[in-house]
């Protein structure tokens, strides 16, 4: 099983709103990663979690919570988000190592529009 | 600063036809090259990865070269297809301590294979 699975695939939410994305695999994978993408440009690194613990955070504004309940689970929580939070969520795994060649598997995405 | 610049940016080919995309990358410490195929609104999907050691890496009528003196990294398409309609975008990864991966996005190069 190489497969990444996101819920939902395409979620619309008000302002007010609180909402979670879901990201799950069973690779024995031990680092997992949310990426934010904005059409017609490359993916932004948001969070990286390794062995269950959050290991980087690129600065992102605190409406984004994520959380890493198991190995095989992923989750980010919404909260009070902006139009301009509109974008494709993008989850990925890999294994964790230094200078190794560890292909990242990328999920197929949670299409989100803040209204 | 760590950086990955890809050309042409977009890039029009009949079906049937071949094609070369580049990647130049200034990301130190090296550790692997990937190549990532993404359809418009869903995940990225891995190609090829490379690492300092390998020069040409094929799958199937996808061919990646390796040039870690130049820091280039060229992707070949053979006799395009319809479905090779999608952006490809190079990622280059950081050799890192400790922990997961490092990744330099470039911002891909968009393919339309026109019938």
């Amino acid at each position: 099983d190489t497969e990444v699975t996101q819920t939902p695939k395409h979620l619309v939410m008000g302002m007010t709103n609180k909402k979670s994305l879901k990201c799950e695999q069973h690779m024995g994978h031990r680092a997992m990663y949310w990426y934010k993408q904005k059409a017609k440009k490359p993916p932004e690194l948001m969070f990286v979690y390794s062995y269950e613990k959050l290991s980087i955070n690129e600065s992102v504004p605190s409406r984004f919570s994520p959380e890493c309940p198991n190995s095989s689970l992923l989750n980010l929580h919404l909260h009070a988000l902006q139009p301009e939070d509109s974008a494709l969520y993008l989850c990925a795994s890999s294994q964790v190592g230094r200078g190794a060649s560890y292909e990242q598997y990328f999920g197929p995405g949670t299409r989100l529009t803040v209204t | 600063k760590n950086q990955v610049e890809q050309s042409p940016q977009s890039l029009i080919i009949l079906e049937g036809k071949n094609c070369t995309l580049q990647c130049n990358y200034t990301v130190s410490p090296f550790s692997n090259l990937r190549w990532y195929k993404q359809d418009t609104g869903r995940g990225p999907v891995s190609l090829t990865i490379m690492t300092f050691s390998e020069n040409t890496k094929s799958n199937g009528r996808y061919t990646a070269t390796l040039d870690a003196d130049t820091k280039q990294s060229s992707l070949h398409i053979t006799a395009s297809q319809l479905s090779d309609s999608a952006s490809y975008i190079c990622v280059v990864s950081a050799d890192w301590e400790v922990g997961a991966d490092g990744l330099t996005f470039g911002k891909g190069t968009h393919l339309i294979i026109q019938p």
